[in-house]
């Protein structure tokens, strides 16, 4: 099973500025089959971003995914109120698994 | 726009068996996708279950495997989870998903609202 290790376990921000959240895998995401879900309290997780850095439809493009085999990054450049949340990578190419997720804060 | 709709008890006893229902509509549960359960306890992260497609092949997470069944029934364009010997660790809000298939893979596009399950005598 791939473990997904997201961090920091909480970023405390302004809006306005830039976010960097990590997910590392155990083993290597084949084909970079990693996703980002943005979480709001009472909600079902939201598909940002599929195969490390493709943008779902609709989503603003200050959000953007990076990264390949071990290392993604999930960067919000200019950091909205409605950006502060939980998010969550999760790698579909081997099985399914989740990272813990990282918190959004307002600082 | 697909839309997925959880049902089901909101309270299981101990030892018992947490049965659910995913409502699909807007779309046929025999179109190429693949429907999946996953759990949040409160406060926690996300747990995928496992995911049936609408030939009925199943596929589980290994830890949860032994206690899990997931089954579809095409004529009611639903599917189901059940999950047998429950403890108050599987409390959590349960939600269904899609996973579209194609000629690559894809994560959840589509999720249920998600339903709390209290496991409580």
């Amino acid at each position: 099973e791939i473990v997904l290790t997201q961090s920091p376990g909480t970023l405390s921000l302004s809006p306005g500025e830039r976010a960097t959240l990590s997910c590392r895998a155990s083993q290597s995401v084949s084909s970079s089959y990693l996703a980002w879900y943005q979480q709001k309290p009472g909600q079902a997780p939201r598909l940002l971003i599929y195969g490390a850095s493709s943008r779902v439809t609709g989503i603003p493009d200050r959000f953007s995914g990076s990264g390949s085999g071990t290392d993604f990054t999930l960067t919000i450049s200019r950091l909205e109120p409605e950006d502060f949340a939980v998010y969550y990578c999760q790698q579909y190419g081997s099985s399914r698994t989740f990272g813990q997720g990282t918190k959004v804060e307002i600082k | 726009q697909v839309q997925l709709q959880e049902s089901g008890p909101g309270l299981v006893k101990p030892s018992g068996t947490l049965s659910l229902t995913c409502a699909v509509s807007r779309g046929s549960i025999s179109s190429d996708n693949w429907w999946s359960w996953i759990r949040q306890p409160p406060g926690k992260g996300l747990e995928w279950i496992g995911e049936i497609y609408h030939s009925g092949s199943t596929k589980y997470n290994p830890s949860l495997k032994s206690r899990v069944t997931i089954s579809i029934d095409k004529s009611k364009n639903q599917f189901s989870l059940n999950l047998s010997s429950v403890t108050a660790a599987d409390t959590a809000v349960y939600y269904c998903a899609r996973a579209p298939v194609g000629t690559t893979l894809w994560p959840f596009d589509y999720w249920g609202q998600g339903t709390l399950v209290t496991v409580s005598s």
